[in-house]
Formats: structure tokens, C-alpha cells, sequence
């Protein structure tokens, strides 16, 4: 597809339990970041690939969550002993990056896994 | 203060007002500024990318940034209930790697 894939769409776990979220950048963009939406809250800054390569974690918000991208493409968000708080939308997008400057270009998102622990 | 700021709406207008969205940030080092499109449900998408101060258009969308005063704002001419939306800006450093900073986002709803 021409867009960012995420899946699934939606997941309703219980409290407890670890979940494992994908994305599936657009092709050929190196740049990866995962962010959080909770209502009322914003966009949340998670993690940040540059390939394979995570070069700012400094958005996770606890040792319960961890990602990995392999291949330079397909990324998995994975959070374990989800907790209510954890409830929230959880949006991928990828980049192009200028191999010039090392700048990002503008995010493409995908639609988010909402994912709801009960 | 926060890094950007953003009024969360909701903003209603009739159809065809022109709307005016806003957004004020703290920090100078931020250089480029766009916005994004969200609707319910969807991912965010991105409508508007500039750099530099003054303003940018596309179609009924104008983009506006003043740097001086650290506010940037976008304009909707001739609404359309498909406008209806939230609308969020983000803005970014200028140096190599620099992550997108959002606003919270403005509701945006356009009645018939």
C-alpha cells in the first residue's frame, strides 16, 4: 500500500496482559517514531528509528514499553503488563531523512491502534 | 509554559465563514511549522509545511508564520462541513534529527 499500515485496528486486552502493536512504514523511509494519543492529551512522543537503530527512547514512558524495527522497515511496538493507563491510541508514522542535513521531513501517519485495557 | 500551545476548541462557524486557527510556541530554535488534519478516528494528516515567516498558500488553506512573536496560524477560507476536524500544529528544531513538537490540537466543526 502507499501509506503507513497499522495493525490491528483495535485491540481490547485485560489488564495484565502484553500486546504487541505493528507498523509497516511507508516503503523506503528510514525515519520511524511511534507517538501516544489520549484524549484530551495531545500527540506523545514515544521512540524514534532511524533504521534500525533507536537514537531517542527518551519518550517511553516506563521499562514495560520497548520497540524494535528489523530490516529497516516493519516496526513493533510491544508493551507488557498493560495497565489501565495504557489505554490511548498509539499512532506510527515514517519519513523521508535528507542524507545532506539529517533532517526529518514531514511525518505520514497511519490510523492507530486503539487500544483499550480493561 | 509549554513548549506549544493550542487552543482545544471547540471552534464552531457556519458554512463558509473563515476560520482562523492558532498556535504560540516558546522556543526560537523552532524553524519549521506545519499543520496537520486529523479526523475521528483517522491518523493525523498533514495539510501545511513551511519554514520561513509570512505565509503560504494552498487552495482555501493559508498558512501563516511570525516568527518575531513566535505564533503561527491557519487560515480556512469558505468553510466546508467536511472541514470539520481537529486541527494540530507541530513544529520542529532546525538542527539534523529534531523530533515534531504538537499542539493539543483545535475542533474545528462547520455546520450546514
Amino acid at each position: 500500500g502507499a501509506g503507513v499500515s497499522q495493525s490491528p485496528s483495535n485491540k481490547v486486552t485485560e489488564k495484565g496482559k502484553d500486546v504487541e502493536l505493528r507498523c509497516d512504514p511507508i516503503s523506503g523511509h528510514t525515519a520511524l517514531y511511534w507517538y501516544r494519543q489520549s484524549l484530551g492529551q495531545g500527540l506523545e512522543f514515544l521512540i524514534y528509528f532511524q533504521g534500525n537503530s533507536a537514537p531517542d527512547k527518551s519518550g517511553l514512558p516506563s521499562d514495560r514499553f520497548s520497540a524494535e524495527r528489523t530490516g529497516g522497515s516493519v516496526s513493533t511496538l510491544t508493551i507488557q503488563r498493560t495497565q489501565q493507563e495504557d489505554s490511548a491510541v498509539y499512532l506510527c508514522a515514517s519519513s523521508l531523512v535528507s542524507p545532506t542535513t539529517g533532517r526529518v521531513s514531514p511525518l505520514h501517519f497511519g490510523n492507530g491502534t486503539r487500544l483499550t485495557v480493561t | 509554559q509549554k513548549e506549544v500551545e493550542q487552543d482545544p476548541g471547540p471552534l464552531s462557524v457556519p458554512e463558509g465563514a473563515i476560520v482562523s486557527l492558532n498556535c504560540t510556541y516558546s522556543n526560537s530554535a523552532f524553524q519549521y511549522f506545519m499543520w496537520y488534519r486529523q479526523y475521528s478516528r483517522k491518523g493525523p494528516e498533514l495539510l501545511m509545511y513551511t519554514y520561513s515567516s509570512g505565509n503560504k498558500e494552498d487552495g482555501r488553506f493559508t498558512a501563516q508564520v511570525d516568527k518575531s512573536s513566535k505564533y503561527i496560524s491557519l487560515f480556512i477560507r469558505d468553510s466546508q462541513p467536511s472541514d470539520s476536524a481537529t486541527y494540530l500544529c507541530a513544529i520542529q528544531g532546525a538542527s539534523g534529527y529534531s523530533t515534531l513538537t504538537f499542539g493539543k490540537g483545535t475542533m474545528l466543526l462547520v455546520s450546514p
